[in-house]
């Protein structure tokens, strides 16, 4: 079983709208959650972190997390054609020494 | 203040040489994560690094590849001898304790 899932995509949304991306995750003690956007051929720019269930929000992204159900979630409001990129989610365990372990991305277009 | 400074951008080598991946990481950060991206297999962390001391090198695929941190601002990465399938984009990345990790803009290594 994969550590960290999402659906490759392509995921298509019209300017304007919401995106919606997810990632479920299989290790219960995962208590850090990150979204990283990665442009084609540039490295991952972190976004997003969240440590608790619910939401928060940052400008147009609010992250959600559901540690219940072990998924987590960005959307995107009024997405922007600028906003086209891979979107990936990293997930981190809290104690001891502790690293990342990434999805391989959801591919998101926006179309003008 | 600079990022994750990274060289060569680009490395086209052919199959049997050796090659070096070279990685400055931020000011004052403690932590240093080598990664390797394909398309295949998404971002894998390969060794990260803390206070220049190797913690994990689990994700090295094979004695082919070795890390060394000599002091708090250089670390590289080395393949003797490459191989094709060595091919993908090489980051480096850095973070202060266990907060978010600031990626490099990466190496793309072919192996021809």
């Amino acid at each position: 079983q994969k550590e960290v899932e999402q659906n490759s995509g392509p995921l298509s949304v019209p300017e304007g709208a919401i995106a919606s991306l997810n990632c479920t995750y299989s290790d219960r003690v995962s208590q850090s959650f990150f979204w990283y956007r990665q442009y084609s051929g540039k490295s991952p720019e972190l976004i997003m972190s969240i440590y608790s269930n619910g939401d928060k929000e940052d400008g147009r992204f609010t992250a959600q997390l559901n540690k219940a159900s072990q998924y987590v979630s960005l959307l995107i409001r009024d997405s922007q054609p600028s906003d086209s990129a891979t979107y990936l989610c990293a997930v981190k365990r809290v104690s001891g020494y502790s690293t990342l372990t990434f999805g391989k991305g959801t591919m998101l277009l926006v179309s003008p | 203040d600079a990022g994750v400074i990274q060289s060569p951008r680009h490395e086209v080598t052919e199959m049997g040489q050796e090659v070096t991946l070279r990685c400055k990481p931020i000011s004052g950060h403690d932590y240093l994560f080598w990664y390797r991206q394909t398309m295949m297999r998404g971002l894998e962390l390969l060794i990260y690094f803390n206070n220049n001391v190797p913690i994990d090198d689990s994700g090295m695929p094979e004695d082919r590849f070795s890390a060394k941190m000599p002091n708090a601002s250089f670390s590289t990465l080395k393949i003797q001898p490459s191989e094709p399938r060595d091919s993908a984009v090489y980051f480096c990345a850095s973070s202060s304790g266990r907060n978010e990790q600031f990626f490099g803009p990466g190496t793309r290594l072919t192996v021809l």
